[in-house]
């Protein structure tokens, strides 16, 4: 149990053209997914927190128009990186928790997008 | 502020030997701490945590983690390392008492596993 999917798993796209990654929760419902960044050889950065059927929480420093976040749906987050860059050349990882008691609920995270913007 | 150190960004260890790899954590209240391992160009898969209760905490492949509150360490072990262990391992804090149920993160620990 608890199988987070992202799609795609790798893209290449050219400067300045959007990605959408996605974020599925496959037997679950998640009632908040969380999106990470991650450089090589680097932790993870997290980017934001999003509630299903609310605005999400971006953390300080992450630009929330150039990295839109939808959840629109208890098993689906999107994450679009939007006019793309090759600073913005990442692994995305997101994450998703089905609820609980708050604070002790497990986060189940995803394979990863690679993205590589030329 | 909530904040975890992995001292070592990388443990060497031979096939068949226990193996640790450390954890130090700070919050303001209660933590509830994680342990995650990712292989390469691969997202986390959760091994452990501790919530409350049972200091020894017992998880996935063997491994188990030690919650200290006096040392304020929760260390990874497993009694006999396999080659297959090889990959990064992150540790995770939560302060109980926060407002978020954000998770801060370690910078991860490079586990080497020699046949």
């Amino acid at each position: 149990g608890a199988v987070v999917s992202q799609h795609p798993s790798r893209v290449i796209c050219k400067s300045g053209t959007s990605v959408k990654i996605e974020c599925r929760s496959l037997d679950f419902q998640a009632t908040t997914m969380f999106w990470y960044r991650q450089f090589p050889k680097q932790s993870l950065m997290l980017m934001a927190t999003s509630n299903e059927g609310s605005k999400a929480t971006y953390e300080q420093g992450v630009e929330k128009d150039k990295f839109l976040i939808n959840h629109a749906s208890l098993t689906l987050s999107t994450l679009t990186v939007t006019s793309a860059h090759p600073e913005d050349s990442s692994f995305y990882i997101c994450s998703a928790t089905s609820g609980g008691a708050a604070g002790q609920e497990t986060q189940y995270f995803g394979p990863g997008t690679r993205l590589l913007v030329l | 502020a909530q904040s975890v150190a992995q001292p070592e960004d990388q443990v060497n260890v031979a096939e068949g030997n226990p193996l640790t790899v450390k954890c130090t954590y700070s919050v303001s209240g209660n933590p509830y701490l994680f342990w995650y391992v990712q292989y390469p160009n691969r997202g986390l898969q959760f091994l452990l945590k501790y919530i409350t209760g049972d200091n020894l905490v017992k998880g996935s492949y063997g491994f188990e983690a030690e919650f200290n509150k006096s040392q304020t360490s929760f260390h990874l072990k497993k009694p006999s390392a396999l080659v297959s262990d090889s990959a990064l391992y992150f540790c995770a804090v939560r302060d109980a008492g926060g407002a978020t149920n954000k998770l801060i993160f370690g910078t991860g620990t490079l586990l080497a596993v020699q046949p």
